[in-house]
């Protein structure tokens, strides 16, 4: 079966400007969740999505928003973009949010800010 | 929040040797812990995972222990190949479907 498809792979952004990911899982899973990779901070937890609705939060700034569809797919949102935002964006989706089984990972959304 | 720790940074082993990596977490009711893979260019891979209702978990080259009173669980890998060389990042969760990462550690086999 098909995985978690991200797009795009990669992205070139200017300070100051917006950008959407986007993300859909795995057919049948309905949770999605979304982290921000870097070499210094690792793996860091940006929020999850189940059923339409945001049910965890990290500790990112309000810059960074989701949103999930009624098909499950998933978009982030970043404005204000800064030269700390570059990163791999990872979507992670999993079957179901009461018993966790852990992600199936996408391959990343590579964004550089310039 | 939880946090995970991760040694060492960077392993280095000989093609058929074993490979150890050592996860610390801090929060108690933390009850899963999976360990994943990350090949350059992908995204991790989930490769094993254990409960906090068991001690041991084995899949063919790879093992994964859990020591819950002393808050450590340990990633195996035995008779390494050239394949197994990447960053394996191990994680911890309350099952509330949100993953504590550890900063990974490169593993090199070396042929």
């Amino acid at each position: 079966k098909a995985g978690v498809t991200q797009t795009p792979r990669y992205l070139i952004k200017t300070r100051g400007q917006q950008v959407t990911l986007s993300c859909s899982p795995i057919s049948g899973h309905r949770s999605v969740s979304w982290y921000q990779q870097t070499p210094g901070q690792g793996l860091q937890f940006l929020f999850e999505y189940f059923s339409e609705t945001q049910r965890n939060k990290g500790n990112f700034p309000g810059r960074f928003s989701g949103r999930q569809f009624s098909n499950s797919r998933s978009e982030m949102n970043v404005s204000t973009l800064e030269l700390g935002d570059s990163a791999l964006y990872l979507c992670a989706s999993s079957f179901d949010s009461l018993s966790f089984y852990g992600y199936t990972f996408g391959s990343g959304t590579r964004l550089t800010v310039v | 929040g939880e946090n995970v720790e991760q040694h060492p940074s960077t392993l280095s082993v000989q093609e058929g040797d074993s490979a150890v990596i050592k996860c610390t977490y801090s929060d108690s009711a933390s009850n899963y812990f999976p360990w994943y893979k990350q090949e350059l260019g992908k995204g991790p891979q989930l490769i094993i995972d254990i409960r906090s209702n068991v001690g041991e978990k084995k899949d063919q080259r790879i093992a994964v222990t859990l020591n819950k009173t002393a808050k450590h669980f340990s990633l195996h890998i035995t008779e390494t190949q050239p394949e197994d060389s990447a960053v394996y990042f191990c994680a911890a969760s309350k099952g509330n479907n949100r993953l504590a990462f550890g900063k990974g550690n490169q593993v090199v086999v070396i042929p």
